[in-house]
């Protein structure tokens, strides 16, 4: 079974520039999880994605958005960027979401992204 | 408001002596509990994790966690460590039904030495 997959593996940008990094879920996942992580401040969740919709967002400015797409893949753009958003960008994936939450989350390799 | 937290930010340890690495965390709500491995240039692997029913609970790679409520804490147990097993370890928390996002700790680096 394929697990989760995440493109590019490294992206180099300059301030100001829009990145776009992609993942798709385990297949029969229908929930997709971003999540950054930098230097400093450890794991923070960014963005929770089921079904097409988006379900719960964390603490980042609205130049961090995303979406989801038929297939149950995702994008993550990172709009206006700033040097602290130099990080490794890691996506998740689960079964779809239940009432109590168990579903464990899977992921991916991460995409580095390097602010210049 | 629920905070995760991990005292060790570093352990070394000689291979095969036995290893615990430590986690507490603060909910006013149920949550369920996680650790997560993540070797170099890697993602985060499943350790384990625990929903409910018995407090202790058994991972991958000869590793075990007990959940004990009454302390909020969730300590990772290893009888005996590899070199491979060198890598970070994170312990997490999902609030039930309150938006399936993992909160993590600041993770704790274990080193294994020959």
């Amino acid at each position: 079974e394929a697990g989760v997959t995440q493109s590019p593996t490294h992206l180099i940008k300059t301030r100001g520039q829009q990145a776009t990094l992609r993942c798709s879920p385990i297949s029969g996942h229908t929930s997709v999880y971003w999540y950054q992580q930098a230097l400093g401040l450890g794991l923070q969740f960014l963005l929770w994605y089921d079904e097409g919709e988006e379900r719960n967002r964390g603490n980042f400015p609205p130049r961090f958005s995303g979406r989801q797409f038929p297939n149950y893949s995702s994008e993550l753009n990172v709009n206006a960027l700033e040097l602290e958003d130099s990080a490794l960008y890691l996506c998740a994936s689960s079964l779809a979401e239940t009432v109590y939450s168990n579903q464990p989350q899977h992921f991916g390799d991460g995409t580095r992204l390097s602010i210049l | 408001a629920q905070s995760v937290t991990q005292l060790d930010s570093q352990v070394p340890v000689f291979e095969e002596a036995p290893v615990e690495l430590r986690c507490n965390y603060s909910s006013s709500v149920s949550v369920y509990l996680f650790w997560y491995v993540q070797y170099p240039n890697q993602g985060l692997q499943l350790l384990l994790k625990y929903l409910s029913g018995s407090t202790l609970v058994k991972g991958i790679n000869g590793f075990e966690a007990e959940f004990n409520k009454s302390q909020t804490s969730f300590h990772v147990r290893k009888p005996s460590v590899h070199i491979s097993d060198t890598a970070e370890y994170f312990c997490a928390v999902i609030r039930i039904n309150a938006g399936n996002m993992l909160t993590f700790g600041g993770g704790t680096r274990l080193m294994v030495k020959p």
